[in-house]
């Protein structure tokens, strides 16, 4: 399967905690995005990269979310000090070009539980 | 900014008829609009996009969605609805911005 992957698939975690979540975007594309889904919502956009670039990351929700895509292939979301408001299901995609018409392929997301 | 919206929480329709998912957007220049389809616990898988040209798209899965400009719509639409599109669509828009915004979704049931 050549599709977006993301590990975990399931993270439980209790408030205070720090989680890491890991994405691997189709290989060949240079895009990649985070977006946060809660229920009953359609996804949010947190931020994007282009290759290693990080070009938009005023949306991320707070300091305490950080991200990274140090060699421009795979990428990790960081959320330090959870909160039981950060439950969700966080979720990557990449695309092949970078323009807004470009169609954005998601990986099947990480579903966060704070307790 | 860009805003979508998809007026209905729920659709149901009966095996074999057709469906229509209704969208609405807001955009400020060219609107580049996408159908994605979401099963329980699953990422979004793309059914279709409009960029230009013919108002009516065609997807996977034999969907397709009409692009109106006068309306801002793009409803998604499929002649023959079958028990295994059962699932929560979306639609979301991109526009001279690189995220794509997304509407809340329409839950879809195609009753036996």
């Amino acid at each position: 399967d050549t599709g977006v992957s993301q590990n975990p698939r399931h993270k439980i975690t209790k408030r205070g905690q720090n989680v890491t979540f890991r994405c691997d975007p189709i290989s060949e594309h240079n895009r990649l995005y985070w977006y946060r889904q809660t229920l009953g919502q359609g996804p949010e956009f947190l931020t994007y990269f282009q290759n290693e670039a990080q070009l938009e990351k005023s949306r991320l929700l707070s300091d305490r979310f950080s991200a990274e895509r140090p060699k421009g292939s795979f990428s990790t979301l960081e959320i330090q000090r959870t909160e039981q408001g950060d439950s969700a299901m966080y979720l990557c995609a990449s695309s092949f070009l970078a323009g807004a018409q470009d169609t954005q392929y998601f990986g099947p997301g990480t579903r966060l539980t704070v307790l | 900014a860009q805003s979508v919206a998809q007026p209905e929480d729920q659709v149901k329709v009966a095996e074999g008829n057709p469906l229509t998912v209704k969208c609405t957007y807001s955009v400020s220049g060219n609107p580049y609009l996408f159908w994605y389809v979401q099963y329980p616990n699953r990422g979004l898988q793309f059914l279709l996009k409009y960029i230009t040209g013919d108002n009516l798209v065609k997807g996977s899965y034999g969907f397709e969605a009409e692009f109106n400009k006068s309306q801002t719509s793009f409803h998604l639409k499929k002649p023959s609805a079958l028990v295994s599109d059962s699932a929560l669509y979306f639609c979301a828009v991109g526009g001279s911005a690189r995220q794509l915004t997304f509407g809340s979704g329409t839950q879809l049931t195609v009753l036996p």
